[in-house]
């Protein structure tokens, strides 16, 4: 069954440095892959995907991510914390099992970001 | 920009009761979905509808859960006999395939409490 960890329930970062936040998955086959965020009080809005093609993929407001196959992980990035970028992130994978409707989540981190 | 929405934002009712959520995804979508997420736990997939049909739905999903759309343009998640359980916040999204590759578009959610 795939599955995926988000390491950090909660990461802060001073406005300015570098955000890197940790999603593993663990599936049998090559999996497509989301980053959402999640501003409060809103829904979860799309970052970016990976489905096939150049691992390093861009997303909106700055981030990208980096499909690594050899270590199954999927890290999102931003050069330069912006004060507007606190909020909750999820990782998510697609389910293979069924329609390919379903998306599998992770636990979320909760980014802060500090003057 | 098209969004999905959710009515109402917040509902509050006692055990037993019967609910009914409500959502209006975004126009062109075909097929639509309801996740769940229990205070502190992870985003959870319950159920996806194409064409007025259930195409796939998780073991959340029991007999006590129904969806429908109504009507062209609204879809909702009844529950027919509320448990403490079933607090939660629940998210409707929409897509407009089902193809693996493509986007799932979440509403804000409704923060459901059952006392």
């Amino acid at each position: 069954a795939q599955s995926v960890t988000q390491l950090g329930s909660h990461v802060s970062v001073s406005e300015g440095a570098l955000v890197l936040l940790r999603c593993n998955y663990s599936s049998s086959v090559p999996p497509y892959l989301f980053w959402y965020v999640q501003y409060p009080n809103q829904g979860l809005q799309l970052l970016l995907k990976y489905t096939t093609g150049a691992t390093l993929v861009k997303g909106i407001n700055g981030f990208e991510a980096e499909f690594k196959k050899s270590e199954t992980s999927f890290h999102l990035t931003k050069p330069s914390a912006h004060m507007s970028d606190a909020a909750e992130y999820f990782c998510a994978v697609k389910s293979l099992s069924g329609g390919y409707n379903k998306l599998i989540f992770g636990a979320g981190t909760r980014l802060a970001v500090h003057p | 920009e098209p969004e999905v929405t959710q009515t109402p934002s917040h509902q509050v009712t006692q055990m037993g009761q019967e609910v009914i959520l409500r959502c209006v995804p975004i126009s062109n979508h075909l097929y639509f979905y309801w996740y769940r997420q229990i205070l502190g736990q992870k985003v959870e997939f319950l159920v996806s509808f194409y064409n007025n049909e259930i195409s796939e739905k998780s073991e959340i999903f029991d007999d006590q859960f129904s969806v429908e759309r109504p009507d062209g343009s609204n879809f909702t998640l009844k529950i027919r006999s509320t448990k403490l359980e079933d607090s939660a916040m629940y998210f409707c999204a929409s897509s407009r395939s089902g193809a693996s590759t493509d986007t799932q578009y979440f509403g804000p959610g409704t923060r459901l409490t059952v006392l």
